[in-house]
């Protein structure tokens, strides 16, 4: 069964980091470009980073680049997003993505 | 960055009504490769998305036949053939041609 399971959201004040996790099983990581997607709470769906399945390209829009890092571990079947410099609007869920797998979300609240 | 509009923002259906959802694009969404980057997702009431249809008219592994994908350039459509009662939940068009990729501000189907 494939599976993506989100860990790291959590409370954090504006400024400060964090770092999410997202592990892979029931599927080849390494074949697949991953995706990380946010939802803010009652709104639609963004796109907050991508990374190619080697993790030689990542790509961002510009809400994000410069503060947030997607990286891999494909040895580690492990996806992460470092979110530095956090503000109260990138408060929403994380989801990742492979596009055809999607994991149950992780919650990030910034807020003092 | 590509503005994708969606019509019409709900939409409500009886048992077995065909409904179709309209995905308009500010730019052409062909790519220079020849595909098309433009996917259809289903999020249900507290659930995660779903990937139902890729590449404008794939349907994605498990999704029923009742659901197609059709159009090109910057005009796309999905259609539900004989919506079911778990169909209802928000549909969002996504282009991933051009980056940064854009979502849609989605179709939310209810059931009458």
């Amino acid at each position: 069964e494939v599976q993506l399971v989100e860990s790291g959201g959590g409370l954090v004040q504006p400024g400060r980091s964090l770092k999410l996790s997202c592990v892979a099983s029931g599927f080849t990581f390494n074949n697949y470009w991953m995706t990380w997607i946010r939802q803010a709470p009652g709104k639609g769906l963004e796109w907050v980073a991508s990374i190619t399945n080697t993790g030689g390209s990542t790509y961002y829009p510009d809400s994000v680049k410069g503060r947030f890092t997607i990286s891999r571990d494909n040895a580690k079947s492990t996806l992460y997003l470092q979110m530095n410099s956090l503000r109260s609007e990138d408060t929403a869920t994380y989801y990742c993505t492979s596009m055809d797998a999607w994991g149950q979300g992780a919650s990030v609240t910034v807020s003092s | 960055d590509v503005v994708l509009t969606q019509t019409p923002p709900t939409l409500s259906a009886t048992i077995g009504q065909s409904v179709s959802i309209s995905c308009r694009s500010s730019q052409s969404l062909l790519d220079s490769d020849g595909d098309t980057y433009l996917n259809w997702l289903l999020q249900r009431p507290g659930q995660s998305p779903q990937l139902l249809i890729y590449s404008v008219s794939n349907l994605e592994s498990g999704v029923p036949n009742r659901f197609s994908g059709s159009g090109s350039e910057t005009d796309f459509t999905l259609k539900i053939s004989g919506v079911e009662a778990e169909d209802l939940g928000v549909y969002y068009c996504m282009q991933a041609t051009h980056a940064p990729f854009t979502f849609g501000s989605g179709t939310k189907l209810e059931i009458k």
